[in-house]
């Protein structure tokens, strides 16, 4: 079974300083990869995804993320945050090449945006 | 616009009280899903769908039904058998494929007193 670890509880970054969160995840083949962004009392929001071709994958508001598959990892960056990036972040798995496969879902890292 | 909506946004119950959230979508989604989140915790399946009339438990499915009559809904019933209900629940809905990703509704708090 699949399974994703964000292994930053919390970060805390400088606005305008560069910004990565860690992902790693397990699955023995290809995975479908998600990052999702949760700001207080809502939903998820997609930021990008990754299921084949170019590893250095473009997202909305400015984020990427690359995929490494010698790593497993599927890190999340953003060259200059600013005070509105201020989330929950989540990493999420799925199974590519299966039907009727559930996403796993990360814990989580906090994201807090110092002036 | 296609979304998926949950209502109510706040919902206040007594304890040992049922309560049923709402979830419903227009995006032509097979797939619904229920999770439930805590501080701390990140997202926890309670139950999901893939099919109309067809259901399965998730991770923490105990104390909590659902049904799945209309491709649309997803209703989440959080029965008085769930220990500690006070939680913050969201609703998501896919396509078959999980390439797609999910699409997310904007949450259910629910409090129970």
């Amino acid at each position: 079974a699949q399974s994703v670890t964000q292994p930053d509880i919390h970060i805390t970054v400088s606005e305008g300083a560069s910004l990565e969160l860690r992902c790693n995840y397990s699955y023995g083949a290809t995975p479908y990869l998600f990052w999702y962004v949760q700001s207080p009392g809502q939903g998820l929001q997609l930021l990008l995804k990754y299921f084949s071709g170019d590893t250095l994958v473009q997202g909305i508001k400015g984020f990427e993320a690359e995929f490494k598959r010698s790593q497993s990892s599927f890190n999340l960056r953003k060259p200059s945050v600013h005070w509105s990036d201020a989330a929950e972040y989540f990493c999420a798995v799925g199974a590519a090449g299966f039907g009727n496969e559930k996403l796993t879902f990360g814990t989580g890292t906090r994201l807090t945006i110092i002036p | 616009d296609g979304g998926i909506t949950q209502s109510p946004k706040y919902l206040f119950r007594k304890e040992g009280q049922n309560v049923t959230l709402s979830c419903e979508q227009n995006l032509n989604h097979d797939a619904m899903y229920w999770y439930r989140q805590d501080p701390g915790q990140g997202l926890r399946l309670i139950y999901y769908s893939q099919i109309v009339n067809d259901f399965q438990k998730g991770d923490i499915a105990e104390g909590y039904s659902v049904s799945r009559e209309k491709k649309e809904s997803f209703p989440l019933t959080v029965t008085s058998a769930q220990k500690n209900p006070t939680a913050f629940y969201l609703c998501a809905s896919s396509k078959v494929q999980v390439d797609y990703g999910y699409t997310f509704g904007s949450g259910t708090r629910l409090t129970v007193v």
